[in-house]
């Protein structure tokens, strides 16, 4: 079974913190995405990657930043956070193109900022 | 406009009922459809992919019409466990990475 491993469930970190969310995929997929999640709005894009080293912006990409050294890594960084960026956060993994685009999930991080 | 809409719901229905759930989406240039289940307190987990025949598994039903650009999902008599919230997700193209969801449907199986 694929799995996708975010590093911690719930975190509670105060404004201006600067957060790093990790996660890591054991099915050696190219395609690895972060995803927040708010009530009314939906999964909301913020950054994705198709390559080790490579990123690419989402659809709320601001106050977030991104890393991926190693293929099964990526990191969502937020240098200074803020009450707004409050939420769920989901990250997501798939195989490239042709695959039919099923994403494979974590389990969800749940950041309050104070 | 949303480019991926849903009812947000909540639909309550009765075990053994039939309900359908409706999607539209804004982009005609979308190429691939998917419907996804969330239990509360979840993650999202691909329920099934639509083609554009129209494809079935089990009790679920799925069908695409491109003309009116919208999805639905058929669930035929419907069990407890069938409670959990239903994405309509939304592929704008084959790399699988432009894909958007909907923010929604809870369906609520009642005894």
């Amino acid at each position: 079974d694929v799995k996708v491993t975010q590093s911690s469930r719930y975190l509670v970190k105060r404004t201006g913190e600067k957060v790093f969310l990790e996660c890591v995929q054991d099915m050696d997929h190219e395609n690895m995405f972060w995803y927040r999640q708010d009530p009314g709005l939906g999964l909301r894009l913020i950054y994705f990657s198709y390559d080790v080293k490579m990123k690419e912006k989402g659809d709320i990409p601001e106050g977030y930043s991104v890393s991926r050294e190693k293929k099964e890594r990526f990191s969502l960084i937020l240098e200074s956070a803020s009450t707004n960026q409050t939420s769920m956060y989901l990250c997501a993994s798939s195989f490239p193109q042709g695959a039919g685009g099923e994403l494979f999930f974590g389990e969800g991080s749940r950041l309050t900022v104070l | 406009r949303k480019e991926v809409e849903q009812d947000p719901g909540p639909f309550n229905v009765p075990e053994g009922a039939t309900v359908a759930f409706n999607c539209t989406y804004s982009n005609s240039a979308s190429q691939s459809f998917f419907w996804y289940r969330q239990d509360c307190r979840k993650e999202p987990k691909l329920l099934m992919s639509v083609y554009s025949s129209g494809n079935e598994d089990g009790r679920f039903t799925a069908q695409l019409n491109r003309a009116s650009q919208y999805i639905s999902l058929l669930i035929r008599d419907s069990k407890l466990s069938d409670s959990a919230t239903y994405l309509c997700v939304v592929n704008g193209n084959n790399a699988g990475n432009m894909l958007t969801f909907g923010g929604g449907t809870r369906l609520m199986v009642k005894p």
